[in-house]
């Protein structure tokens, strides 16, 4: 089972580029990244996935280094509508390690 | 709109009465999930289905029962509860099982036991 560690919680000012690292050293070979965001009392929305190097979407970039050990969420220029839990896993096709973990609470300042 | 429905979004329920929560997915989906979430824990996978067939039971007690008819429904039934239980029940679904695949959640039901 591939656990994650990432801060408990971030602040940012409005505008700015966040940034919200998850460590997975144990990461297997066939192991995807996903990230999920989580409003109060809302369930998770995925936000983006990848398996190496750099995914973009229209929403948020995931870097992803060349070891694997961990990956960087990046949500450029944030609003107060971003604040919210957000959930790094690591996992594979039919394997059940759904593990959210305490994820990181991003809190955007105005 | 994921297009995952719970009903209901909220109950309250004493600890001898016995609730059903029912889950649907429009999606086409072959596996559906049941999460709890407790006030500041993370979210905790209950069970997990796979066209129809349980593939994961996360250690959870007996007095929660699912219960999968098809691959667009799924259910938790509830007796007995205790009040810890007290929780945000989310049900979720996706193309396969596992976290390659991504889930879609629905707006949970939000579960009170006196």
């Amino acid at each position: 089972l591939a656990k994650t560690t990432q801060p408990i919680s971030m602040d940012s000012y409005e505008g700015q580029e966040v940034n919200i690292t998850c460590s997975h050293n144990n990461i297997a070979t066939n192991d995807y990244i996903t990230w999920y965001q989580q409003f109060p009392s809302q369930g998770p929305r995925f936000i983006i996935q990848g398996y190496k190097t750099k995914v973009t979407n229209e929403v948020a970039s995931l870097f992803i280094p060349a070891d694997r050990k961990s990956s960087t969420l990046s949500l450029p220029r944030v609003s107060l509508s971003d604040t919210a839990v957000y959930y790094c896993l690591v996992g594979r096709t039919g394997a059940n390690n759904l593990f959210f973990g305490t994820g990181t609470r991003l809190t955007v300042i105005p | 709109e994921t297009g995952v429905t719970q009903t209901p979004r909220h109950l309250v329920m004493g600890m001898t009465n016995k609730k059903s929560l029912k889950c649907e997915q429009h999606l086409g989906h072959n596996a559906m999930y049941w999460y709890k979430q407790s006030a500041k824990k993370p979210l905790e996978l209950m069970f997990v289905y796979s066209l129809e067939e349980r593939v994961e039971n996360n250690s959870v007690p007996s007095r929660f029962s699912p219960e999968c008819p098809n691959s667009s429904h799924l259910f938790l039934h509830l007796h007995t509860l205790q009040p810890e239980d007290s929780a945000l029940y989310l049900c979720a679904s996706s193309p396969g099982p596992g976290t390659r695949y991504e889930q879609y959640f629905g707006p949970g039901t939000r579960l009170t036991v006196t």
